[in-house]
């Protein structure tokens, strides 16, 4: 129940394509929904984020959808860039009592020129 | 300032070694966390610090030690390490404990010999 499935594992978009990585949690009691990027060699960074009162946020190229029914939330990247090319990590959290920050498998994304 | 520094940026030590990995942050965030990072792998939690004390420590190896001298350090003693324990090492803060942005620093690449 502590689990956050992301997929796909990897995904490769041509130059200028939307890229879709999902997430989905089982505990209802996650209620922040943060998304990071990382490149190799480097630590992740804090790209967006959205709590469930919200069913989408939208900052610059990068959107998430959240489906709180179905306990699924996604992201999207329009147009997408070869320098979008790392590895995105969704991570769902408590944001009060016992500890909780569960960071997804990743999904290595390659933007092809 | 919203960065986190870690040193050293790589860090090669044998198994009877003792070394210590630092994190430094400036944006007055009263949590700190430190995380190990294998290969293709999602940052996995080790400790979390709060208001300069341990908070959570999730089961990791005594050879691991770590320290919150004051708000803005964080240490990581190691020693008596194991091949295995070869690793990107992170530190992160965040405004508080949980349920908000965590801002990483760029990792300690270490290599255990």
């Amino acid at each position: 129940q502590q689990q956050v499935k992301q997929s796909p594992q990897s995904l490769i978009v041509q130059k200028g394509g939307i890229s879709i990585i999902n997430c989905a949690y089982e505990n209802t009691a996650f209620d922040y929904f943060p998304w990071y990027q990382q490149f190799p060699g480097k630590g992740p960074a804090l790209l967006i984020a959205i709590r469930p009162d919200v069913s989408e946020k939208k900052e610059g190229r990068f959107t998430i959808s959240f489906n709180k029914s179905a306990k699924q939330f996604s992201l999207h990247i329009m147009d997408s860039q070869p320098g979008d090319s790392a590895t995105y990590f969704c991570a769902a959290s408590i944001t009060s009592g016992t500890y909780k920050y569960i960071f997804g498998t990743g999904t290595r994304l390659k933007v092809l020129a | 300032d919203t960065e986190v520094t870690q040193t050293p940026k790589h860090l090669v030590m044998g198994m009877t070694n003792k070394k210590s990995l630092k994190c430094e942050q400036h944006m007055g965030h009263r949590a700190m966390y430190w995380y190990k990072q294998k290969a293709k792998k999602p940052p996995e939690l080790m400790f979390v610090y709060s208001y300069e004390k341990l908070s959570i420590n999730e089961s990791v190896p005594s050879r691991f030690s770590p320290e919150c001298p004051n708000s803005s350090l964080l240490n990581l003693h190691l020693h008596a390490l194991q091949p295995e324990d070869s690793a990107l090492y992170l530190c992160a803060s965040s405004q508080a404990g949980q349920g908000y942005e965590q801002y990483f620093g760029p990792g300690t690449r270490l290599t255990v010999t």
